[in-house]
């Protein structure tokens, strides 16, 4: 099993621009979640879903969109970048969402908005 | 709202002496769990606590969830360079379903 696989692993992008970070595991984990990290800010949840078709905002979803459309899939949109996206974006996801199951993350992608 | 403090934020040590970081709620949490990032690196879960007063160990890592659910903390005896990175601790809030995550503790250890 891959785990979590998220790509690209960097990305630059001009301010303005948009993409898509895709992020899919193969686990068949219910509940999967992005989370952005900057540094000295721990990592802040953006947006979740606890399953196909079901999402939900986090404490930062301001600028990013989610679709859920298949269990294994879960892209993070960015429709019109900005430098203050930069940071490195975790992708996250656990067999169900319960104080019994933990995340599993993704390496990451590195994001720079000039 | 809900408030959780995680200190310190950073901590040099020497190899071979103690390390804790502790996290530290306004309200009762319903659970907590730790997860280490070493440099470059994700996440990784280490544990969850989940009743009052519960003390849990691995190896030279000891974790304590307080007796009245608001304080937690994670404990390195005799730190080693392999413990170098960042340990959060995590919680559950608004209805279950989300992970929120403290601000982290670094942690370098020099030889």
């Amino acid at each position: 099993n891959a785990g979590v696989t998220q790509t690209p692993k960097f990305q630059v992008l001009k301010t303005g621009q948009s993409m898509t970070l895709q992020c899919a595991q193969d686990m068949n984990h219910e509940y999967m979640s992005w989370y952005r990290q900057d540094p000295g800010m721990g990592l802040r949840l953006i947006h979740y879903s606890v399953g196909a078709g079901i999402t939900d905002q986090g404490e930062v979803p301001n600028g990013y969109n989610v679709s859920r459309s298949t269990t294994e899939d879960f892209p993070l949109r960015l429709l019109s970048a900005a430098p203050s996206q930069t940071s490195v974006y975790f992708c996250a996801s656990s067999p169900v969402f319960s104080y019994n199951s933990p995340l599993h993350f993704g390496n990451g992608t590195r994001l720079t908005v000039t | 709202g809900q408030q959780v403090m995680q200190i310190p934020q950073y901590q040099h040590v020497q190899e071979g002496e103690d390390f804790t970081t502790y996290c530290n709620s306004s309200t009762t949490l319903s659970n907590i769990q730790w997860y280490k990032q070493r440099p470059g690196g994700h996440p990784v879960f280490l544990i969850q606590l989940v009743k009052s007063g519960e003390v849990k160990k691995q190896k030279r890592l000891t974790f304590q969830f307080g007796e009245a659910k608001k304080n937690s903390s994670l404990h390195i005896t005799a730190t080693q360079t392999t413990d170098v990175g960042t340990y959060f601790c995590a919680w559950s809030s608004g209805g279950y379903n989300k992970l929120i995550f403290g601000a982290g503790t670094r942690l370098a250890v020099h030889p």
